[in-house]
């Protein structure tokens, strides 16, 4: 079984903070992770992937396999930051779907 | 326009009956899947689908039932069976292997309201 956990359901900051949206997934095998975000208004779209290793709007995650943790982190939150962020999980051969968190609504006030 | 593309956009239907909700791609993807968003759930998989013929179900698939006779399409009925069918429903379609340019690409989704 295949499961991803965000542990917040809200979080506020304040522009210029430091954020990071928490992951953790529970799978046997190797694992893609993904982050996937949803603007007001918009489709759920990607942000980043671990396999990319890539920086993508100031955000960055790293795949962390010994804590079975993929946290997202901006070092500087801006306001058009807001929106709903999603950890998921893609598993491998039959277990090739697609899982997600139950999401994070971040808030960066001004 | 390469996409995928969910119709119609928002549906009301009277209690008891089935609906079915549209979704279509045309970016050659060979997976498909069909998600329910609800406030503080998350995204919760109903069915997946990696190829043509060829579907499985999710983790809330009861009364759902799908179909995949053509790639480019991944319909979803909402049966009369489903205790609690008001929604947003997400369609998402992805290429099945693993590595860069394989993320799922979503719809706008269609939100289903019975009455």
């Amino acid at each position: 079984a295949q499961r991803v956990t965000q542990p917040e359901k809200l979080l506020s900051v304040f522009k210029g903070a430091p954020v990071e949206l928490k992951c953790n997934y529970s799978y046997s095998g190797s694992p893609e992770l993904f982050w996937y975000v949803q603007y007001s208004r918009q489709r759920l779209q990607l942000l980043l992937r671990h396999i990319s290793r890539e920086s993508i709007k100031g955000f960055t995650a790293d795949l962390n396999k010994g804590e079975t943790s993929f946290h997202l982190k901006k070092p500087f939150a801006q306001e058009e930051d807001s929106a709903m962020y999603y950890c998921a999980l893609r598993g491998e051969g039959s277990n090739y779907k697609l899982t997600f968190g139950k999401g994070t609504l971040l808030t960066v006030n001004p | 326009d390469g996409g995928i593309t969910q119709s119609p956009k928002y549906l009301f239907r009277k209690e008891g009956q089935n609906v079915t909700l549209s979704c279509e791609q045309n970016l050659n993807h060979d997976a498909m899947y069909w998600y329910r968003q609800d406030p503080g759930q998350g995204l919760r998989l109903i069915y997946y689908s990696q190829i043509v013929n060829d579907f499985q179900k999710g983790d809330i698939a009861e009364g759902y039932s799908v179909s995949r006779e053509k790639k480019e399409s991944f319909p979803l009925t909402v049966t009369s069976a489903q205790k609690n069918p008001t929604a947003f429903y997400l369609c998402a379609s992805s290429a099945h292997t693993r590595g860069p340019n394989t993320e799922a690409f979503f719809g706008q989704g269609t939100r289903l309201t019975v009455v």
